[in-house]
């Protein structure tokens, strides 16, 4: 039972336009939700993340929105650039449980074009 | 900051031996360490949690006596994979959550360790 997931297993985009990148989740417990950057043979890293009680955090070129209702969050990369080239991972943690774990979609490989 | 190292990145071992992957936090100290497995094409699958000066803490499924965890210090965990066979050859990734005095959901992963099981 996949409780994150991202459905898209991959996407292209042309530089300079805006990369969305989704992911859904199933455990309503769930209260925080991070995106990390991910390339072959390395570790994840991360990019950016969001509390249950916004629904939206902004860094740079680097937005997620949060819709709660619809257990649904996004990551947009505007603009995005051939660098940004990776496996993106959605992860969801919960406050209530221990050690605050995380529950990770199968992630989405995206790539820019120059 | 918040580096942390895996050491070796990748192994070769035969069927039957074990083998012990280091995981370090190089600049902060981390009461707690995670331990990934990942398969091609697939997520991180969380097999363990591990504290430091206790016990770790298995994923359903994971089996303990064959994936043995030790947490002997604030920048240092280890995982030994006992007895390993050829199902056990994937990429093993550790993450760190720094101790800052109160929970936190930030994790600092390492780089990964190929294992190759022949």
């Amino acid at each position: 039972d996949q409780q994150v997931k991202q459905n898209s297993p991959s996407l292209s985009v042309q530089e300079g336009r805006i990369s969305i990148l989704n992911c859904d989740y199933t455990n309503s417990m769930f209260d925080y939700f991070l995106w990390y950057k991910k390339y072959p043979a390395e570790g994840p890293t991360f990019l950016i993340s969001i509390s249950s009680i916004k629904d939206k955090n902004e860094d740079g070129r680097f937005t997620v929105f949060l819709n709660k209702s619809a257990k649904h969050l996004s990551l947009h990369i505007v603009p995005s650039q051939p660098g940004d080239s990776a496996v993106y991972f959605c992860a969801a943690s919960s406050s209530g449980g221990s050690n605050y774990k995380l529950t990770f979609g199968k992630g989405t490989l995206l790539t820019v074009n120059p | 900051g918040a580096v942390v190292s895996q050491h070796p990145s990748w192994v070769i071992c035969k069927s039957g031996t074990s083998v012990k992957i280091e995981c370090r936090s190089l600049d902060f100290q981390a009461t707690t360490m995670f331990w990934y497995r990942q398969f091609p094409k697939q997520s991180l699958m969380l097999m363990a949690t591990s504290n430091e000066g206790s016990k770790a803490t298995y994923e359903q499924g994971v089996e303990k006596d064959k994936f043995l965890i030790n947490h002997a210090s604030l920048t240092l965990s280890t995982l030994t994979v006992t007895s390993a066979h050829p199902e056990d050859s994937s990429f093993y990734i550790c993450s760190a959550n720094p101790f800052r005095g109160r929970p936190s959901y930030e994790q600092y992963f390492g780089p990964g360790t190929r294992l190759t099981v022949t």
